[in-house]
């Protein structure tokens, strides 16, 4: 129930194209999902994040489209680049508390 | 630069020791957060301090423990080594105790021979 699952493990995408990568979850409770990058050596850095009460939120390239019903979320890099290349996770967490519950992590590498 | 600090970047130990990892918060945080990061468990929650008192604690085991200080930084504190508490072990800040973004620091990567 604590669970968030991600999916694929690793994905290897042409530049311009479009990375999909997919989580879901089962805990109802959970209301907030941040999508986190890291690059090889750093820590993960907050790239975008959503609450259930929108189906879809977009930042530049990078869109969150999200099913309650389904309860499944997804992350959209549009126009991917080089520079995109890295590790991305999802997460989640209930109302009240701050700590997040990863999926695995994805590896997605841009080929130029 | 997320403005949290980790120290030390790097730790070899034997198993049996003890280590502390020391973090210094974004300025204004109240919220520490320390998680492990492990090529089988991923990124997983260990603790949560807020305002120097303990507010939620996840899959950290007996052997480790931490705290927060008046001056709002906070020691991960590691014992009895095993080989498998290699990890890299992260601290989060964040202004409050609620949702929201989260900052992180570079992380101690901890390797136990």
């Amino acid at each position: 129930q604590q669970q968030v699952k991600q999916s694929p493990q690793s994905l290897i995408v042409q530049k311009g194209g479009i990375s999909i990568i997919n989580c879901a979850y089962e805990n109802t409770a959970f209301d907030y999902f941040p999508w986190y990058q890291q690059f090889p050596g750093k820590g993960p850095a907050l790239l975008i994040a959503i609450r259930p009460d929108v189906s879809e939120k977009k930042e530049g390239r990078f869109t969150i489209s999200f099913n309650k019903s389904a309860k499944q979320f997804s992350l959209h890099i549009m126009d991917s680049q080089p520079g995109d290349s890295a590790t991305y996770f999802c997460a989640a967490s209930y109302n009240q508390g701050g700590k997040l519950i990863f999926g695995q992590g994805t590896e997605l590498s841009v080929k130029p | 630069d997320s403005g949290v600090t980790q120290t030390p970047k790097h730790l070899i130990t034997a198993t049996g020791q003890r280590v502390t990892l020391r973090c210094s918060p974004r300025s204004g945080d109240l919220s520490v957060y320390w998680y492990q990061q492990s090529l089988d468990q991923g990124l997983q929650f260990l603790i949560q301090y807020y305002n120097g008192e303990e507010r939620a604690k996840g899959n950290i085991l007996e052997r480790f423990s931490a705290q927060q200080f008046p001056d709002l930084h906070s020691e991960l504190n590691l014992s009895s080594l095993e080989l498998g508490d290699s990890a890299l072990y992260f601290c989060a800040s964040s202004r409050s105790q609620i949702q929201e973004t989260q900052y992180f620091g570079p992380g101690t990567r901890l390797l136990v021979l």
